[in-house]
């Protein structure tokens, strides 16, 4: 149990266009999920927490307008990338919370390219 | 804020022991974790501690912590190539506005030689 998903797993797209990633607990329902942002060979770095039927909470100097989180479900949230530049070339990963807070389990990640 | 710190670097030959390391800032209590991540995955929970925990073993991972020095360290029994990858320490406060937020490690890679 406990799998979190990703989609799409990698995607190139043109400089100004908008990307929408989700990510999605398989088996479990998940109040509050994370998205991270990690550059190669770094460590990975909190954007945003989502919670289900409320606004995400951006961590300091993550643009709320520039990386957008719905989490309309209890298995859903989802990261749209708008106005993407090449700058906003990263892996991109979410993780969602079963039972408790303290457990977090990963989503395989999606590799971002925008040329 | 919190500070996590690793070692970057860990190689080590097969059957050997691997000994990862890490410290943390936070005083707070807090849970600290161990991931293990190969190329181009997320992240895969290894085992977990809380802080007024000394020890903590599971099968070939032993975790140990050292709450003076906030150090705390996992050790790989047997190691193995398919051990190969990034290992990430991580602490979460317990309570509080930061409650269940992550703050990573810059990651150890771990290189097993045959």
């Amino acid at each position: 149990g406990a799998v979190v998903s990703q989609h799409p797993s990698r995607v190139i797209c043109k400089s100004g266009t908008s990307v929408k990633i989700e990510c999605r607990s398989l088996d479990f329902q998940a109040t509050t999920m994370f998205w991270y942002r990690q550059f190669p060979k770094k460590s990975l770095m909190l954007m945003a927490t989502s919670n289900e039927g409320s606004k995400a909470t951006y961590e300091q100097g993550v643009e709320k307008d520039k990386f957008l989180i719905n989490h309309a479900s209890l298995t859903l949230s989802t990261l749209t990338v708008t106005s993407a530049h090449p700058e906003d070339s990263s892996f991109y990963i979410c993780s969602a919370c079963r039972d408790r807070v303290n457990e977090q389990f990963f989503g395989p990640g999606t590799r971002l390219t925008v040329l | 804020g919190e500070d996590v710190e690793q070692s970057l670097f860990l190689s080590v030959r097969e059957g050997d022991s691997s000994v990862i390391n890490c410290t943390y800032t936070d005083s707070s209590s807090t849970y600290l974790y161990w991931y293990k991540q190969e190329p181009g995955a997320g992240l895969q929970l290894l085992t977990y501690i809380f802080s007024n925990m000394d020890m903590k073993q599971d099968q070939r991972l032993t975790v140990l912590l050292n709450k003076k020095d906030k150090h705390l360290s996992l050790r790989i029994a047997d190691t193995q190539t398919g051990d190969s990858a990034i290992y990430f320490c991580a602490e979460s406060p317990i309570g509080g506005t930061s409650y269940g937020k992550l703050t990573f490690g810059q990651g150890t890679i771990l290189t097993v030689h045959p």
